[in-house]
């Protein structure tokens, strides 16, 4: 398996212009969840899905921010209008659970987002 | 409910032993701990799921204790390999399912 693409690898815009984040999880997997990484905050879970429906999503930071999962091989994360201080390391990660135990998260190699 | 990791940092010669503790202020249902290289994503080494479980994972084991919402993270025998940022995530009792929290991590460096 491929593993838990993402693209872009680095994004670099301008305040105010709207940046689409994309994942695709690993095949067979059921959970998927958005996470950002910074020096200050760490990793944060900002929105996760099970079988392609938002769960939680308390952690997304503002209405700029929104999440969808169309199907179950992708995801996009969505800030509009982007602001400096979104500048982060975006990370997707997927997981099955199936019968409920906790299964590990496999991380995307991240989206490194600058914005200007 | 973010949980508490220390130490923040730790600088080991090869060959020496390393301990990272976990607390969490909440009942835990799990307890994962995951290794993050520089400019990489962070990558799974261990799920803890029942109070007093311990697991190895070559020179790499790990506790979790139940009664006192904690884990810890041993290393043995360091290597140059060991070096990098470990996380551990938290699963709470009553939270939602699968929803993980992570600590703020500590850094290990292993020097020659």
């Amino acid at each position: 398996d491929a593993g838990v693409i993402q693209s872009p690898r680095h994004e670099v815009t301008e305040m105010g212009q709207e940046v689409t984040l994309r994942c695709k999880p690993i095949s067979g997997h059921d959970y998927l969840f958005w996470y950002r990484q910074t020096m200050m905050r760490g990793l944060e879970l900002l929105i996760y899905f099970n079988n392609n429906v938002p769960i939680d999503d308390s952690g997304m930071p503002e209405d700029r921010f929104s999440a969808k999962m169309p199907n179950a091989s992708f995801s996009t994360l969505k800030i509009q209008p982007s602001e400096p201080r979104d500048s982060a390391v975006y990370f997707c990660a997927s997981s099955f659970r199936g019968g409920g135990s906790s299964y590990e998260q496999y991380f995307g190699p991240g989206t490194r987002l600058t914005v200007t | 409910q973010q949980p508490v990791q220390s130490p923040q940092a730790v600088i080991l010669r090869e060959g020496e032993d390393a301990v990272i503790n976990c607390s969490s202020s909440k009942a835990l249902y799990s307890v994962h701990w995951y290794r993050q290289k520089h400019g990489e994503a962070p990558v799974f080494l261990m799920i803890l799921l029942k109070g007093g479980e311990q697991k190895g994972h070559e020179k790499i084991s790990a506790s979790f204790n139940e009664k006192k919402q904690q884990s810890s993270l041993y290393l043995t025998a360091s290597q140059l390999s060991y070096s990098g940022t470990y996380f551990c995530g938290t699963e709470l009792l009553t939270g939602s399912q699968g929803n993980l929290i992570f600590g703020k991590g500590t850094k290990l460096s292993v020097k020659p």
